[in-house]
């Protein structure tokens, strides 16, 4: 069965620094991975996905990942932290089901 | 394009009292359509998903009810609401079958307190 871990329940980083929040995923077939992303008292709004073709992902607000199955992850960054980037992150993970498993959430704080 | 509306955006409701969410889906036929509840603490749990009209399937045994009387219509629903069923509700969709798959697009939620 598939499943998402994701590191760290709270991220600080300093404004215009970098960005990384961690993301595991067990699949026994090539997965879909997305990251979302949730502002308060808001739903979530895709921040990028990859589905099989390149490995390395650009999603809106500058951030990208890259999906490395040797490692099993499909960490999210972006190179400068900006205020407005505060809010919750879910990895999630999908077979060829449509079912997605979202990870339990990083909450990313941006310091000034 | 393709939208989704999600209300009523905040609800407060006594204990014991009925509840009705209301979720549909604009631009698109026959999606599969999903209710998850995120409660403090606790990520997001899938509760229903539906691939079609009057097809529900329940991922947790709990106290809420789902149906689909209509293709783009979804509704979350409960008899006598528990203290425990507080948290926010999402409803979200998705294109079924397609493939590549892109993954949910998501309401923008509802807020229910129960007191």
């Amino acid at each position: 069965a598939q499943s998402v871990t994701q590191l760290g329940s709270h991220v600080s980083v300093s404004e215009g620094a970098l960005v990384l929040l961690r993301c595991n995923y067990s699949s026994s077939v090539p997965p879909y991975l997305f990251w979302y992303v949730q502002y308060p008292n808001q739903g979530l709004q895709l921040l990028l996905k990859y589905t099989s073709a390149a490995t390395l992902v650009k999603g809106i607000n500058g951030f990208e990942a890259e999906f490395k199955k040797s490692e099993t992850s499909f960490h999210l960054t972006k190179p400068s932290a900006h205020m407005s980037d505060a809010a919750e992150y879910f990895c999630a993970v999908s077979l060829r089901d449509d079912k997605i498993i979202f990870g339990k959430g990083t909450r990313l704080h941006i310091l000034p | 394009s393709q939208t989704i509306h999600q209300w009523p955006a905040t609800l407060v409701q006594p204990v014991g009292s009925p509840l009705s969410l209301e979720c549909t889906v604009e631009g698109t036929s026959n999606p599969n359509l999903y209710w998850y509840r995120q409660a403090a603490g606790r990520g997001l749990q899938l509760l229903f998903y539906s691939v079609g009209i009057g097809q529900i399937s329940s991922e947790v045994p709990q106290n809420l009810s789902a149906s689909r009387p209509q293709d783009r219509q979804f509704i979350l629903s409960s008899k006598k609401l528990l203290l425990s069923d507080s948290g926010f509700y999402l409803c979200a969709w998705s294109i079924r079958q397609g493939r590549p798959f892109y993954g949910y697009t998501f309401g923008s939620g509802t807020r229910l307190t129960v007191v």
